[in-house]
């Protein structure tokens, strides 16, 4: 079965410093995985996804992931924090289905000091 | 604009009230999802929609009735809902398996 954990809660960066928004995942095959964004009262938003090509991902907004087989790890960084970075992160991993399902992650809070 | 559009964004209903949400997409995709995320919870899987059929019911009340008339359109009805049952309530599409979703803005629901 796959799974998705992502291991903070909460993080808070200041302004200027990198991001680090750690996400583990559990599957029995070669997943797809994907981070999603979501600002407050808004939907989620596609940052990048992971569908076995290239093991590093960059995405929208200067975010990258690298995909960790031997860690069963994908997180998100971003060098340097932007004060409209803060949000909903949310790690995602594919089912093997039709239905293209996904699993959500709980969610990681990034707030960003001045 | 991603796509997705979701009607209407806010929504306050009584408990003996009945309404619709609605969801369109022009993106050509197969499947539609309808979830709901409740403060301080994961998102909830409702039901899924693949080629206009259903093919999972997450164990949902059935004062949640969905509707999926066609590949671009999802409805989910709404009749004698529960105060518990205010929440942010997202559609999303994909065109299937490794793909990711495309969501809609949601609709901002309150039940008094």
């Amino acid at each position: 079965a796959q799974s998705v954990t992502q291991l903070d809660s909460h993080v808070s960066v200041s302004e200027g410093t990198p991001v680090l928004l750690r996400c583990n995942y559990s599957s029995s095959y070669s997943p797809s995985l994907f981070w999603y964004v979501q600002h407050p009262n808004k939907g989620l938003q596609l940052l990048l996804k992971y569908t076995s090509a290239a093991t590093l991902v960059k995405g929208i907004n200067g975010f990258e992931a690298e995909f960790k087989k031997s860690e069963t790890s994908f997180h998100l960084t971003k060098p340097s924090a932007h004060m409209s970075d803060a949000a909903e992160y949310f790690c995602v991993v594919s089912v093997s289905s039709n239905t293209g399902k996904l699993i959500f992650g709980q969610g990681t809070t990034l707030q960003v000091k001045p | 604009e991603t796509g997705v559009t979701q009607t209407p964004r806010h929504l306050v209903m009584g408990m003996t009230n009945k309404k619709s949400l609605k969801c369109e997409q022009h993106l050509g995709h197969n499947a539609m999802y309808w979830y709901k995320q409740s403060a301080k919870k994961p998102l909830e899987l409702m039901f899924v929609y693949n080629f206009k059929e259903q093919t999972e019911n997450n164990s949902v009340p059935s004062r949640f009735s969905p509707e999926c008339p066609n590949s671009s359109h999802l409805f989910l009805h709404l009749h004698t809902l529960q105060p518990e049952d205010s929440a942010l309530y997202l559609c999303a599409s994909s065109p299937g398996q490794g793909s990711g979703y495309t969501f809609g803005s949601g609709t901002r629901l309150t039940v008094v």
